[in-house]
């Protein structure tokens, strides 16, 4: 049974780099799309990216120009980096299986996200 | 953007109640949509996927429907453990996004 574990600084001071690993077990990275989502204290839920295993990857809009996803095969681990932090990028980070892409998904299926991992507070404050 | 609204956005219901929410594209959507149930404190689950296929291990009182704009996720007999909060899920090849609606949370009454 596939596991993902968020690893990472729980505190980053604003204008910084929020820095985050999710290692996946049980499992190989291959072959899969893997997400990040986040969650602000008491909001719902956003989603961030995904990378293939591969190496490519595709960025909500919104947060394109400050984020990058990485993969690691060779450690079963995939990363995200988000620059210029501030207090409103405080949440909750979820690392996910996504099944598909918005372009490879069967039609009409849209990609699922699952498992999750159990997810990280980042507080963003001086 | 095409907005996923969901509503209501909370509800008070009794064990045993028939629980219904919606989920709303603001314009036709190609495809269905995915829904999650999260529990304070965890992290969300899989529920319902293409509208209306239970994910493996989710009881059969949870059921889901919908095509076009709208979209239902229908809980049959509440139970203790389905307090919590519902998102509906979808996705767009143009741009290429992952959305999910503002969530509803089912309280008890």
């Amino acid at each position: 049974q596939v596991q993902l574990q968020e690893s990472g600084p729980g505190l980053v001071k604003p204008s910084e780099t929020l820095s985050l690993t999710c290692t996946v077990s049980g499992g190989s990275i291959s072959s899969y799309y893997w997400s990040w989502i986040r969650q602000p204290p008491g909001k719902g839920l956003e989603w961030i990216g995904y990378i293939y295993y591969s190496g490519s990857t595709n960025y909500n809009p919104s947060l394109k120009s400050r984020v990058t996803i990485s993969v690691d095969t060779s450690k079963n681990q995939f990363s995200l980096k988000l620059s210029s932090v501030t207090a409103a990028d405080t949440a909750v980070y979820y690392c996910a299986r996504q099944s598909c892409s918005s372009t490879s998904c069967p039609p009409g299926r849209p990609p699922k996200f699952d498992p999750w991992g159990q997810g990280t507070l980042v507080t963003v404050s001086s | 953007d095409i907005q996923m609204t969901q509503s209501p956005s909370s509800l008070s219901a009794s064990v045993g109640d028939r629980v219904t929410i919606s989920c709303r594209a603001g314009r036709t959507i190609s495809g269905y949509v995915n829904w999650y149930q999260q529990k304070p404190g965890r992290a969300p689950e899989l529920l319902l996927y293409a509208a209306s296929t239970l994910q493996s291990g989710v009881p059969s009182r949870f059921s889901g429907s919908g095509s076009g704009t709208d979209f239902t996720l229908t809980i049959s007999g509440l139970q203790p453990e389905d307090f919590a909060t519902y998102y509906c899920q979808h996705s767009y090849k143009t741009p290429p996004l992952l959305s999910f609606g503002g969530g509803t949370k089912v309280e008890i009454k």
